[in-house]
């Protein structure tokens, strides 16, 4: 079965610190995955994805994440908060079922940034 | 700004109404989603639409009726719903070609039912 597990379920981190959000999955192929930001009140913005090309995938606004097979990991960081980042992250992988693609997401990771 | 419009963006009705949630993308996506998403979790998948077929239907009941008129244009038409269906009603598109593919998401619909 795929899956994918979000290890913290709340991070709290100070503003200028890194971050840190992981993100198992479980796949029994090479999966395309994918980090999203979710900002109150608004919909899902694509931060990343990860489609096979190369395992150190670059994002937008500094957000970066690795993808390691032995582990089984694709973690987001960023070196340095900023305090729009607090949000809540969802980490995703995405399936084909039925002739089309699925997501499965993770149970997201709320980012908190403080002063 | 987001390339997929959803409107209204807030929406409240009685269990007895019969309303209808808009969604429209003009990036030439030939994949449609709906999506519910409930306080502090994660999307829950309602809907596929590709090809303006519908190919998932994730065994959502029938007082919520998906229609997809053309490759832009997405509907939900919602019929004597219930107070658990009070949510943020989420629509995507992406390409239909290959996984590697992202969603792109509206910012939703604030549902509250009466």
């Amino acid at each position: 079965a795929q899956s994918v597990t979000q290890l913290d379920s709340h991070v709290s981190v100070s503003e200028g610190t890194p971050v840190l959000l992981r993100c198992n999955y479980s796949s029994s192929y090479s999966p395309s995955l994918f980090w999203y930001v979710q900002h109150p009140n608004k919909g899902l913005q694509l931060l990343l994805k990860y489609t096979s090309a190369a395992t150190l995938v670059k994002g937008i606004n500094g957000f970066e994440a690795e993808f390691k097979k032995s582990e089984t990991s694709f973690h987001l960081t960023k070196p340095s908060a900023h305090m729009s980042d607090a949000a809540e992250y969802f980490c995703v992988v995405s399936l084909y079922i039925s002739g089309t693609y699925k997501y499965i997401f993770g149970t997201g990771t709320r980012l908190k940034v403080l002063a | 700004d987001t390339e997929v419009t959803q409107t209204p963006k807030h929406l409240v009705m009685g269990m007895t109404n019969k309303k209808s949630l808009k969604c429209e993308q003009h990036m030439g996506h030939r994949a449609m989603y709906w999506y519910k998403q409930k306080a502090k979790k994660p999307p829950e998948l309602m809907f596929v639409y590709s090809y303006e077929k519908l190919s998932i239907n994730e065994s959502v009941p029938s007082r919520f009726s998906p229609e997809c008129p053309n490759s832009s244009l997405l509907n939900l038409h919602l019929h004597a719903l219930q107070p658990e269906d009070s949510a943020l009603y989420l629509c995507a598109s992406s390409q239909v070609s290959g996984g590697n593919q992202p969603q792109h998401f509206g910012d939703g619909t604030r549902l509250s039912i009466l």
